[in-house]
């Protein structure tokens, strides 16, 4: 596979729930993000990661939890979500943060907390 | 954050050029202007970015005004398939850089 990839695409889960989202980067990046695109908000940073280590927390509540085990490989767990974070969360890399370069997002995956 | 503003909608007919207008006025020295697109049920895809010079590439051509408050995305011939939102963006080439999008353009493309 090339790019950007994401699974699952679409999720649904109850507030109670525990679930995770993955992201695999194939482009030799060594920056990572997890965004969140919802219809009333314009696209929102969650989290940056360069070379495995979180370089930026943008006050993301704690239900919402991060891993980045690889420069290759970004989680995003999730537990006791609200139906208020049903979104589609994207994750995105670049070669490196900084010096304004492009990042490549993932296609998405589609949450609804019921 | 330096904001952009873009119109709000367009519409093209297929096959011939499309020209996307973006102003920034209060953009800094520092500040990379990006152009990214976004289809239905997709994430955002990179189209182009450029600093002060205009920008070729297979997907599109970036025209940065002189004093750099305004830019154009040149799609040189529109397909159905460039029918998407397109956001302009400004990205601070420092350290912490993050995309804020805008509402963008909606493009629409007529057979």
């Amino acid at each position: 596979e090339t790019g950007v990839t994401q699974t699952p695409r679409h999720l649904v889960m109850g507030m109670t729930n525990k679930k995770s989202l993955k992201c695999e980067q194939h482009l030799g990046h060594n920056a990572m993000y997890w965004y969140k695109q919802s219809a009333k908000k314009p696209l929102e940073l969650m989290f940056v990661y360069s070379l495995e280590e979180r370089v930026e927390n943008n006050s993301v509540p704690s239900r919402f939890s991060p891993e980045c085990p690889n420069s290759s490989h970004l989680f995003l767990h999730l537990h006791t979500l609200q139906p208020e974070d049903s979104a589609l969360y994207l994750c995105a890399s670049s070669p490196r943060i900084g010096q304004g370069l492009e990042q490549y997002f993932g296609p998405g995956t589609r949450l609804t907390v019921t | 954050d330096a904001k952009t503003t873009q119109p709000n909608s367009m519409e093209s007919n297929e096959e011939e050029p499309v020209h996307l207008p973006c102003n920034h006025s209060t953009i800094s020295g520092t500040d990379y202007i990006h152009w990214y697109r976004q289809l239905p049920s997709q994430g955002p895809e990179y189209v182009i970015h450029g600093l002060t010079s205009n920008v070729n590439n297979r997907m599109a051509s970036l025209a940065i005004a002189e004093d750099r408050k305004s830019s154009t995305l040149i799609l040189h011939r529109a397909t159905l398939r460039d029918a998407a939102v397109y956001y302009c963006i400004l990205r601070p080439g420092d350290v912490y850089d993050k995309i804020i999008f805008g509402k963008g353009t909606r493009l629409h493309i007529l057979p």
